[in-house]
Formats: C-alpha cells, sequence, structure tokens
C-alpha cells in the first residue's frame, strides 16, 4: 500500500544550485499538488496539477517549476536554490473535481536545507 | 486570498482532560477537512464536513462546521498520549473552479501528557 512515494527524504544543497524533488502515487489520482511547509506557517500550495498535461501555480510559486510526467508522477524542481527554500515539501494527491475536493494523501515528506 | 486561521498553536494538557481546537475564516468553504500530523510524516486525513452544522464523530473526537461553513471546530474527548500531534484544517474553496485545491491552518500542536 505504497499511496504517494516521494524521493529523496532529505537533502542538503548549497545556494545555487538544482534539484528535482519527486513524486509518484499509485491510486490512480487526478489531481496532484506540491506544498511546503514551515513552522507557524501551515502547508502553502506551491504548484498543482488538476489532471495530466496540465500544471497551474498555487501560493508560492516563485522559484519552483514542475512537471506532470504521466498520471502517476509530478516533479518539482529547483533551478537555482536559495536559503529561503529551505523547508519541508509535501507532494499529494486526490481524487478531486473542479467542485470537490475528496481529501489529500500525502506523501512522508522531504526535508530540503539550503545552505 | 482566502485564510483559516487556526487556534490555539499550542495545547498541552493533561491525559484524560477535554480539548477545543477552533479555525475560522471571513471565507466561505465548499467543505473543510482536519488531517493529523505526527513527527516525520504526512499529514492524514481524519475527516471532511460538507454542509453547514454538520456534526461528525470519530470515536472520542468530535467536528462540527459552522452554518454559515465559514467556521469548524474540532473537540476531543478524554485525551489520550496517543493523541499528540499536529492538528490542521484546511478548507475548499467555494465555487467551481477549486479543482481540489486546500488553504490550511498554521496548525495546532498538541502534547498530552501521561
Amino acid at each position: 500500500n505504497a499511496g504517494v512515494t516521494q524521493t529523496p527524504k532529505f537533502q542538503v544543497l548549497k545556494t545555487g544550485q538544482s534539484m528535482t524533488l519527486q513524486c509518484a502515487q499509485d491510486m490512480n489520482h487526478n489531481s496532484m499538488y506540491w506544498y511546503r511547509q514551515d513552522p507557524g506557517m501551515g502547508l502553502r500550495l506551491i504548484y498543482y496539477s488538476a489532471s495530466e498535461g496540465t500544471t497551474d501555480k498555487g501560493e508560492v510559486p516563485n522559484g519552483y517549476n514542475v512537471s506532470r510526467l504521466n498520471k502517476r508522477e509530478f516533479s518539482l524542481r529547483l533551478e537555482s536554490a536559495a536559503p529561503s527554500q529551505t523547508s519541508v515539501y509535501f507532494c499529494a494527491s486526490s481524487e478531486a473535481s473542479a467542485a470537490f475536493n475528496y481529501g489529500y494523501t500525502f506523501g512522508s515528506g522531504t526535508r530540503l536545507t539550503v545552505v | 486570498t482566502q485564510l483559516l486561521e487556526q487556534s490555539p498553536q499550542f495545547l498541552s494538557i493533561q491525559e484524560g482532560e477535554n480539548l477545543t481546537v477552533y479555525c475560522n475564516s471571513s471565507s466561505v468553504f465548499s467543505s473543510l477537512q482536519w488531517y493529523r500530523q505526527e513527527p516525520g510524516e504526512g499529514p492524514v486525513l481524519l475527516v471532511t464536513v460538507v454542509t453547514g452544522g454538520e456534526v461528525k464523530k470519530l470515536k472520542r473526537l468530535t467536528f462540527q462546521f459552522g452554518d454559515a461553513r465559514k467556521d469548524s471546530s474540532l473537540h476531543i474527548t478524554a485525551a489520550q498520549p496517543g493523541d499528540t500531534g499536529l492538528y490542521l484544517c484546511a478548507g475548499a474553496g467555494a465555487g467551481g473552479t477549486s479543482y481540489g485545491k486546500l488553504t490550511f491552518g498554521q496548525g495546532t500542536i498538541l502534547t498530552v501528557h501521561p
């Protein structure tokens, strides 16, 4: 019962380096999301993909790009990492429609530190 | 931008006590969800409430959605150490273009001491 799998679990980057966070789900969900979690700020939406082939910006998209590779996979890329991107990143998937959210299944997160 | 204010931010209680966590907004939500998160893990969905005034119970946890669908509460009866964790409320926007996007509150860190 894998659900949502995120890799890597931990990463340390130097300022200016790039990396891609991987996410895959095996529940045949249409919608996928990337959130970041910072102390005292809850979870903030970076990008989402309502369905395969579509992506859209969330609340805090600057400094990130995404790719919905297929229905299962949704990756998040940091082109030039900055210390302000130190955070815990969560991928989630959902059987959501345009009008209703059926609840997210989250991965276990990637803890990223940018030095 | 829809905002959800969650209170209190921190709650430290003894086993057996009751507690309530509040989630408030000036915006209307089509549904509201509560999640529980343990250290090192992602949040796990506890419940979804959809109808204004709706009350749902999950063992010792009672969830209520406000009549106007702008607020919600989570009440835990006779808290146990196993209830310790971060509790998050999350609202889905009203209207037909939300595509499942959720707005999260800041979270409540609950510690239940034996």
